[in-house]
């Protein structure tokens, strides 16, 4: 059965950093496109960052510079290394499989706040 | 950066009634090599993570009911939900996954019971 459970979500203060995981099970991280998507409180789902079966990564302008995707294959986890943290980066962090996503994660909260 | 716009924002239709949302994008998202247009619809309820519905723009995911259908090429596109049940009660979005992402989402549509 495929499956993603993320963690690693957390209050931090501006000016902060974290690191969120998504452990898979039921299938390889890196024989597909692996991504994160975030919902802030009551808004919709914004696009975040992307990782393609070669490495290639992919980030929003929102988060360009400051997050950083990655995996651990023999880990089979998908990472989200996220720095200078702002409010507006607080959200729902999903960790999603596939372009179109065919499995969502449960998500793990980030509140940015002082 | 392709921009993807629903509407209506909200939506009431009685139970039983068809229910329609629409979603335009701001390019074509139709790869004239493979004919396929690069557009999923998603289903989201209250404190869930959003799931599946459509992807290929018309592609039923598996184990989703055939009210549901999706339709469109190119720029417009439409989630049509044949005959409304009160557990389609939901936000729905659509999302680009053409050529190189960002993978862009609409602003989503709330649709109600009238």
């Amino acid at each position: 059965e495929v499956q993603v459970v993320e963690s690693g979500g957390a209050l931090v203060q501006p000016g902060g950093s974290l690191r969120l995981s998504c452990a898979a099970s039921g299938f390889r991280v890196s024989s597909t496109y692996m991504s994160w998507v975030r919902q802030a409180p009551g808004k919709g789902l914004e696009w975040v960052s992307l990782i393609k079966t070669d490495s290639t990564t992919y980030y929003a302008d929102s988060v360009k510079g400051r997050f950083t995707i990655s995996r651990d294959n023999s880990k089979n986890t998908l990472y989200l290394q996220m720095n200078s943290l702002r409010p507006e980066d607080t959200a729902v962090y999903y960790c999603a499989k596939d372009s179109y996503v065919s499995y969502w994660g449960q998500g793990t909260l980030v509140s940015v706040s002082s | 950066d392709i921009v993807m716009t629903q509407s209506p924002d909200s939506l009431a239709v009685s139970l039983g009634e068809r229910a329609t949302i629409n979603c335009k994008s701001s390019q074509s998202v139709f790869y004239s090599s493979n004919s396929k247009n690069y557009l999923a619809w998603y289903q989201q309820k209250p404190g869930q993570p959003p799931k599946l519905l459509i992807y290929w723009a018309s592609t039923r995911e598996s184990g989703v009911p055939d009210r549901f259908s999706g339709s469109g090429s190119g720029t417009d596109f439409t989630l049509t939900i044949s005959s409304l049940q009160a557990e389609d009660v939901a936000v729905y979005y659509c999302q680009e996954y053409y050529g190189i992402p960002p993978y862009t989402f609409g602003q989503g549509t709330k649709l109600e019971i009238k």
